[in-house]
């Protein structure tokens, strides 16, 4: 695998279940990013992590819960979503955070869709 | 804090005609600048990006983008498109020294007609 791999890339859950959203990063980046991306909205940048620290927290409902075990992988567990919630997650990853210059890799993204 | 629009949600254009999309920043320095671009079902994927130097950015397919500092700009170009160019466009600045997350403009939708 080469990149940045997100699994799995469609999900369709009830309110209630709980399941987690892997995204894995073969490119030895320091840094790892949470996207949400509705339809007709902006890109929302929803966690970020810098050697496996979460730097970043955009007031992202409680019912996300991210976990990034190591700099190779992020986690977004999710419990109790509402419809709204239904969207598509990306995952991305760069060199390094500091410095406002670094290239984003994007997953792929997981097609969520919360009924 | 630095803030992007591109001011064209949509832009249809015919298979080999030329192509532009506009992006403007706004930032009290020279940011950072990239394009993405993102296929059906695809993540995002850099197309070019501009730190400094030639104001002149070539990136890959064949796209192209110039800084214009007076104009806060830095629109994307291709000479002739194709059909598998039919993306959604974004255009992303970044802060020198400041905050480390690039933001994101909210897309340009290219349609390519036959």
């Amino acid at each position: 695998e080469t990149g940045v791999t997100q699994t799995p890339r469609h999900l369709v859950m009830g309110m209630t279940n709980k399941k987690s959203l892997k995204c894995e990063q073969h490119l030895g980046h320091n840094a790892m990013y949470w996207y949400k991306q509705s339809a007709k909205k902006p890109l929302e940048l929803m966690f970020v992590y810098s050697l496996e620290e979460r730097v970043e927290n955009n007031s992202v409902p409680s019912r996300f819960s991210p976990e990034c075990p190591n700099s190779s992988h992020l986690f977004l567990h999710l419990h109790t979503l509402q419809p709204e919630d239904s969207a598509l997650y990306l995952c991305a990853s760069s060199q390094e955070l500091a410095g406002g210059h670094n290239e984003q890799f994007f997953g792929p993204g997981t097609r969520l869709t919360v009924l | 804090a630095q803030s992007v629009t591109q001011p064209d949600i949509h832009i249809t254009v015919s298979e080999g005609a030329s192509l532009e999309l506009r992006c403007n920043y706004s930032y009290g320095a020279t940011p950072y600048l990239f394009w993405y671009v993102q296929s059906p079902g695809q993540g995002l994927q850099l197309l070019l990006k501009y730190f400094s130097g030639d104001t002149l950015v070539q990136g890959i397919k064949g796209f192209e983008a110039e800084f214009k500092r007076s104009q806060s700009s830095f629109n994307l170009r291709k000479p002739s498109v194709h059909w598998s160019d039919a993306a959604e466009y974004f255009c992303a600045v970044g802060a020198r020294g400041g905050s480390y997350i690039p933001t994101f403009g909210r897309g340009t939708s290219l349609i390519v007609h036959p």
